[in-house]
């Protein structure tokens, strides 16, 4: 069965500073790949994906992740973290068993300190 | 456009009660789903529909029953509600089943059953 495990609960930065969030996913086939992010009281909203090709994504919100098949990882980075980036970060992975079934790890909350 | 709308918000539920969760997208998508997130979880899925008239079961469907009957909306009922149920919903649609379609999230209905 397919699992994405976000080891980190909570991750604090200061604005300005460099942000990576881990995610590792469990799944035998070419993975479909995606974070999304969702600011307190609003839905999920996709950053990036991955489905093949260049293993360096781009995202909205100046976000990037880098898909690494050989650590069954997809961190997502950005390079300076503003306030506006306090968010639950999601990532997850694609599954067609249930239709377009999306498969989501617990999540990352980002706190940032300015 | 609106895209995915929730109603209601926010609702507090007394064990045995029912309710119905709305979920409304004008963007013409086939493709719609119900999630609940639980605090410390990623989002698990309910139910899904791939077109007006066609619903199937998700991962956990035990409780929940939903109805298609146009392509607007994805209501969303809980027949005798339990603690269990304590979460966050979130309705989303797609156009397509495959993953080159964004899934669309609603704001999400949060439900306390006491």
């Amino acid at each position: 069965a397919q699992s994405v495990t976000q080891p980190d609960i909570h991750i604090t930065v200061s604005e300005g500073a460099s942000l990576e969030l881990r995610c590792n996913y469990s799944y035998g086939a070419t993975p479909y790949l995606f974070w999304y992010v969702q600011s307190p009281g609003q839905g999920l909203q996709l950053l990036l994906k991955y489905f093949s090709g260049d293993t360096l994504v781009q995202g909205i919100k100046g976000f990037e992740a880098e898909f690494k098949r050989s650590q069954s990882s997809f961190n997502l980075r950005k390079p300076s973290v503003h306030w506006s980036d306090a968010a639950e970060y999601f990532c997850a992975v694609g599954n067609m068993e249930y239709g377009n079934k999306l498969v989501f790890g617990a999540g990352t909350i980002l706190r940032v300190k300015s | 456009n609106a895209g995915v709308t929730q109603t209601p918000k926010f609702r507090i539920l007394k064990i045995g009660q029912s309710m119905t969760l709305q979920c409304t997208q004008d963007m013409n998508h086939n493709y719609m789903y119900w999630y609940r997130q639980d605090p410390g979880m990623g989002l698990k899925l309910i139910y899904y529909s791939v077109g007006a008239g066609i619903t199937d079961k998700g991962e956990v469907p035990n409780g929940y029953n939903v109805s298609r009957s146009t392509t607007e909306d994805f209501p969303l009922r809980l027949e005798l509600a339990a603690p269990s149920q304590t979460s966050v919903y979130f309705c989303a649609s797609s156009a397509t089943g495959t993953f080159n379609n964004e899934q669309f999230f609603g704001p999400g209905t949060r439900l306390t059953v006491l």
